[in-house]
């Protein structure tokens, strides 16, 4: 079985552009979560989506949006970049919820200019 | 507010000693304990999950115990090896949440 993919891998933006991350969870799995990784947060719970639903979210500011696919496929949407935004998103995906195992992604990482 | 605390950022430990990594919570509700390890450039992979309803989960050289009463949760990893130098993670869920720690770095000295 495939694992969960992210793209692109590595980003560069400006301060005030937006920016489209995209992850495809492993076949099968339904729920489909987005976490910040900065070196002094750790990792930073975004939301969570189900069957194309926000199930769940954490405490971002509305910049951040996301959205998932009937296919399960998930994307997260960052506008307005602030250099604070700077960060390693990671995606995880599990079958049912982001509570119990998740599978992560490898991660995009944003450098904001 | 930190609800799921590893107090410390680092840990140092001997090849072949054992090594134990800690975690403590706040939220009382939580009910599902879980430790992640992340390498460089990789996303973190599940090691090992405990419920709140047992206090030991092995499996292999990995254990996590779990102590309600302290909300606190450890992690040991006997004998370390080298391929065990990492970011460690753990992690407290409930129904409606799941918290992670900031991180524990791992180096097992040759």
């Amino acid at each position: 079985k495939a694992g969960v993919t992210q793209t692109p891998r590595y980003l560069i933006k400006t301060r005030g552009q937006q920016v489209t991350l995209s992850c495809s969870p492993i076949s099968g799995h339904r729920s489909v979560s987005w976490y910040q990784q900065t070196p002094g947060q750790g990792l930073q719970f975004l939301f969570e989506y189900f069957s194309e639903t926000q199930r769940n979210k954490g405490n971002f500011p509305g910049r951040f949006s996301g959205r998932q696919f009937s296919n399960s496929r998930s994307e997260m949407n960052v506008s307005t970049l602030e250099l604070g935004d700077s960060a390693l998103y990671l995606c995880a995906s599990s079958p049912y919820s982001s509570y119990n195992e998740q599978f992560f992604g490898p991660g995009t990482r944003l450098t904001v200019l | 507010d930190q609800q799921v605390k590893q107090n410390s950022p680092s840990l140092s430990v001997q090849e072949g000693r054992i090594s134990i990594l800690n975690c403590d919570y706040t939220n009382s509700m939580f009910d599902y304990f879980l430790w992640y390890k992340k390498y460089p450039a990789e996303g973190p992979t599940f090691l090992i999950s405990i419920s709140s309803i047992k206090d030991k989960n092995e499996d292999g050289r990995f254990t996590v115990f779990l102590n309600k009463s302290a909300k606190h949760l450890s992690l040991h990893i006997v004998p370390s090896q080298p391929g065990d130098s990492a970011v460690y993670f753990c992690a407290a869920s409930a129904d409606d949440k799941i918290i992670f720690g900031k991180g524990t770095r791992l180096h097992i000295l040759p």
